[in-house]
C-alpha cells in the first residue's frame, strides 16, 4: 500500500531563518507531488507540484521554492522566512489524473 | 467571485440529522473532489467524481455536470463527522495538469 510521509508535524521559526520541509511517498513510482499552503482561516492554495524528478511548476510568486531531486521526495524551502510563510502546509501525491491523497501537515509558525 | 463556491459555510446539526453541503463552479473540469479536513488538520480524500453519484457509507457524492453543481450528504450523521469539507475542482485545461482549485469549505458540528 502507498503511503505519505511528511515532517516535521510542527515548526517554530524565526524571521529570516531558512527552511526546509520534506515528503516522501512509499509504495508508488513517477507520482505527481504537491505542495499546499493554508493560512489561518482560508482556504488550501497550491504552492508547487512536480510530474517528474527536476520538474517543478510553480503557482504563485513567493519566497518559497520546492525540489524533487528523487522520484519519490518532495521538498519546500526558503532561504529567508518571512512572516506571511506561517500557516498550514500539506504535501500530497497522486497517480497522474487520479485521487490525491495528503500527507499529516506541517503547521509552521513564522516568529 | 471565486471560482468555486460552497454552501453553507458553517452548518451545526444533531446526532442522526441528514446533512447536506453544497458545491457550485463556474469553470469547465474534468474532476471534482470532496476533502474532509479533521481538526488537527489532516485531510483525508473523500471522493472523487465527473459523473453522477458515489457513495461510500453514510456519505453520499452527487455532481450535475450541466448545472456545475455538486452535493455532498452525510446521513445519520454523528460528532465524528465534524471537521472542515471541501469541495476542489480539476479545471478542465490540458495545461493545468491535475491542479485543483479549492473551496473554501464548510465547517460542520454535529452534536450529540
Amino acid at each position: 500500500s502507498q503511503t505519505i510521509h511528511q515532517w516535521p508535524a510542527t515548526l517554530v521559526q524565526p524571521v529570516g531563518s531558512p527552511l526546509s520541509l520534506e515528503c516522501t511517498v512509499e509504495g508508488t513510482s513517477n507520482p505527481n507531488l504537491y505542495w499546499y499552503r493554508q493560512a489561518a482561516g482560508r482556504g488550501l492554495q497550491l504552492l508547487f507540484y512536480s510530474v517528474g524528478i527536476g520538474q517543478i511548476s510553480s503557482e504563485v510568486p513567493q519566497n518559497l521554492s520546492a525540489s524533487r531531486p528523487q522520484d519519490r521526495q518532495f521538498i519546500l524551502s526558503s532561504k529567508k522566512l518571512l512572516l506571511s510563510d506561517s500557516g498550514f502546509y500539506l504535501c500530497a501525491w497522486s497517480r497522474l489524473w487520479d485521487i490525491q491523497y495528503f500527507g499529516a501537515g506541517t503547521r509552521l509558525s513564522v516568529l | 467571485k471565486n471560482e468555486v463556491e460552497q454552501s453553507p459555510q458553517n452548518l451545526t446539526a444533531q446526532e442522526g440529522e441528514f446533512i447536506t453541503i453544497n458545491c457550485s463552479y463556474s469553470v469547465g473540469i474534468s474532476a471534482l473532489h470532496w476533502l474532509q479536513q479533521h481538526p488537527g488538520g489532516g485531510i483525508v480524500s473523500l471522493f472523487m467524481l465527473s459523473s453522477g453519484k458515489k457513495k461510500h457509507g453514510r456519505l453520499i457524492a452527487t455532481i450535475n455536470i450541466q448545472e456545475k453543481h455538486s452535493s455532498l450528504h452525510i446521513t445519520a450523521s454523528h460528532p465524528r463527522d465534524s471537521a472542515v469539507y471541501i469541495c476542489a475542482v480539476r479545471v478542465l485545461i490540458k495545461a493545468a495538469g491535475n491542479k485543483l482549485t479549492f473551496g473554501g469549505g464548510t465547517r460542520v458540528l454535529v452534536k450529540p
